[in-house]
């Protein structure tokens, strides 16, 4: 079935420090494939997306490229600020193939000034 | 549009009694979704609904959890009877598509104890 897989956290990093989170995934179909962002007490929120392979999803400085040869969808940011400390989570859907909304189990950043 | 309402924010139960979540989607979103987020388990799909019609309800962990939706503006996720493993924050989220891959939009979640 699909499925999603992140890396697992907390990742701990300085103001300007370089991000990336992996993500991969297994899909029968073309899923398309979505960044969410979870601030604290708060819902999901999307941050970027993509939805065929070799997109790129771009969003306040976070990007992420749909690379259907490996199957991953990792996000990376070059410079983090403190606010972007939160929870990331990774997702596809392929509703062509009966997928809903599915997420990885998410990455807890923590950015430090 | 005042994004997907979720209601109650916070509720705080008795092991046993009945627990109803309500959801209001998105003026026009076909598709609507339930989720449940834990610690240990990260954020589970419960249950999704295609113009009000539920498509997919394995994820819905046993019997005591049931969901409706009457109508295309309202939903409801009961647990009858509620345990403590049921504590966790509940989602509900919409989106617009039938047959597309668009994002979802969440509410706000209600965070559920169970004591």
């Amino acid at each position: 079935g699909n499925s999603v897989t992140q890396m697992e956290g907390p990742v701990t990093l300085s103001e300007e420090a370089f991000l990336t989170i992996n993500c991969t995934y297994t899909a029968t179909g073309y899923p398309s494939l979505f960044w969410y962002v979870q601030y604290p007490g708060e819902g999901l929120q999307l941050l970027l997306k993509a939805t065929k392979a070799d997109d790129k999803g771009s969003n306040k400085g976070f990007e992420a490229t749909y690379r259907k040869e490996t199957t991953s969808f990792h996000l990376e940011k070059g410079s983090v600020q403190v606010s972007d400390s939160a929870v990331y989570f990774c997702a596809l859907s392929d509703v062509q193939a009966g997928t809903a909304l599915i997420f990885g189990k998410g990455t807890t950043l923590s950015v430090s000034s | 549009d005042a994004g997907v309402i979720q209601s109650p924010r916070h509720e705080v139960t008795e092991m046993g009694q009945e627990v109803t979540l309500r959801c209001k989607p998105i003026s026009g979103h076909n598709s609507l979704f339930w989720y449940r987020q834990t610690m240990m388990r990260g954020l589970e799909l419960l249950i999704y609904f295609n113009n009000n019609v539920p498509i997919d309800d394995s994820g819905m962990p046993e019997d005591r959890f049931s969901a409706k939706m009457p109508n295309a503006s309202f939903s409801t996720l009961k647990i009858q009877p509620s345990e403590p493993r049921d504590s966790a924050v509940y989602f509900c989220a919409s989106n617009p598509s039938v047959g597309g891959n668009t994002e979802a939009f969440f509410g706000q979640g209600t965070r559920l104890t169970v004591v």
